[in-house]
C-alpha cells in the first residue's frame, strides 16, 4: 500500500528541545516536502527536496532544518523549537519521474505543540 | 509570485443541494496543474479532482466538477447532491512545473441535514 509515515502524530515538548519529525515514503518518489498547517493561514511550505542530497527553502524555513539522507526519508528537524511553531505539520511526496502534476501523498499530520 | 485566494472562508448547503467554491489564482507560468484537495475532521488530505491548465474540457469525479476559466484565473468547485460526507474544509492549490505547490487558505463546508 502507497504510504507516506510521519512520527510522531503527536507530540507536546518544552521551548528549545531539539526534536526530529521523521517522514517515510515507500513509492520511491523524488519529490518529498513539509508544510505546516495554521488556522487560517491554509498549508505553507516549509522545506522541500528534489532528490536526494537536494533541499530547497519553501516560503516559511526559518527554525527548521531538513535532510535528505536517502529517498524514503525527509526528517524535519526543529532545533530549538518555540512556541510558535505549534502547528499541524504534514509530509508529503509525489513522483516526478512522470512529469509534475501527479497526485501528491500526504502523511496523516503531526500534530506539535511547544509550550 | 504565485498566489491562491478562495474567497469563502465558510460555506453551508443542504443535504443533496448542489454548492459552488470559489479560487482564484495568480501566475506568471502558462503551463501549470490545478486541484482541490479535502480535509476531513481526520485531517487527512485527499484530493479531490485536478485540471490541467493546457486542458479546455472541465474536470469531472463523479459529484464533483470544475469550473475551470484560464483566461479569468478562476478554478471553481462544484459539489452536486451534497452529502454528509462531504462536509470538510477545501483547499484549491496550483502546481508550476518546479514542483512547487502553493495552497489556498481553504474553505470549511458544513453539510446541513
Amino acid at each position: 500500500e502507497a504510504q507516506v509515515t510521519q512520527n510522531p502524530r503527536y507530540l507536546i515538548t518544552v521551548t528549545g528541545k531539539k526534536l526530529t519529525v521523521t517522514c517515510s515514503q515507500n513509492m520511491n518518489h523524488e519529490y518529498m516536502s513539509w508544510y505546516r498547517q495554521d488556522p487560517g493561514l491554509g498549508l505553507r511550505q516549509i522545506y522541500y527536496s528534489m532528490n536526494v542530497e537536494v533541499t530547497d527553502k519553501g516560503d516559511v524555513p526559518e527554525g527548521y532544518k531538513v535532510s535528505r539522507k536517502e529517498k524514503r526519508n525527509f526528517p524535519l528537524i526543529l532545533e530549538s523549537p518555540s512556541p510558535n511553531q505549534t502547528s499541524l505539520y504534514f509530509c508529503a511526496s509525489s513522483d516526478r519521474g512522470q512529469g509534475y502534476g501527479n497526485t501528491i501523498y500526504f502523511g496523516e499530520g503531526s500534530w506539535l505543540t511547544v509550550v | 509570485a504565485q498566489t491562491v485566494t478562495q474567497s469563502q472562508p465558510e460555506m453551508s448547503v443542504q443535504e443533496a443541494e448542489t454548492v459552488t467554491l470559489s479560487c482564484t489564482y495568480d501566475t506568471s507560468e502558462s503551463d501549470y496543474y490545478l486541484f482541490w484537495y479535502k480535509q476531513p475532521p481526520s485531517r487527512q488530505m485527499i484530493l479531490v479532482i485536478r485540471q490541467e491548465a493546457y486542458k479546455q474540457q472541465n474536470a469531472t469525479e463523479n459529484r464533483f466538477s470544475v469550473n475551470f476559466q484560464k483566461a479569468a484565473k478562476s478554478f471553481s468547485l462544484k459539489i452536486s447532491d451534497s452529502q454528509l460526507g462531504d462536509a470538510a474544509m477545501y483547499f484549491c492549490a496550483i502546481q508550476n512545473r518546479d514542483d512547487k505547490i502553493i495552497f489556498g487558505k481553504g474553505t470549511r463546508l458544513h453539510i446541513l441535514p
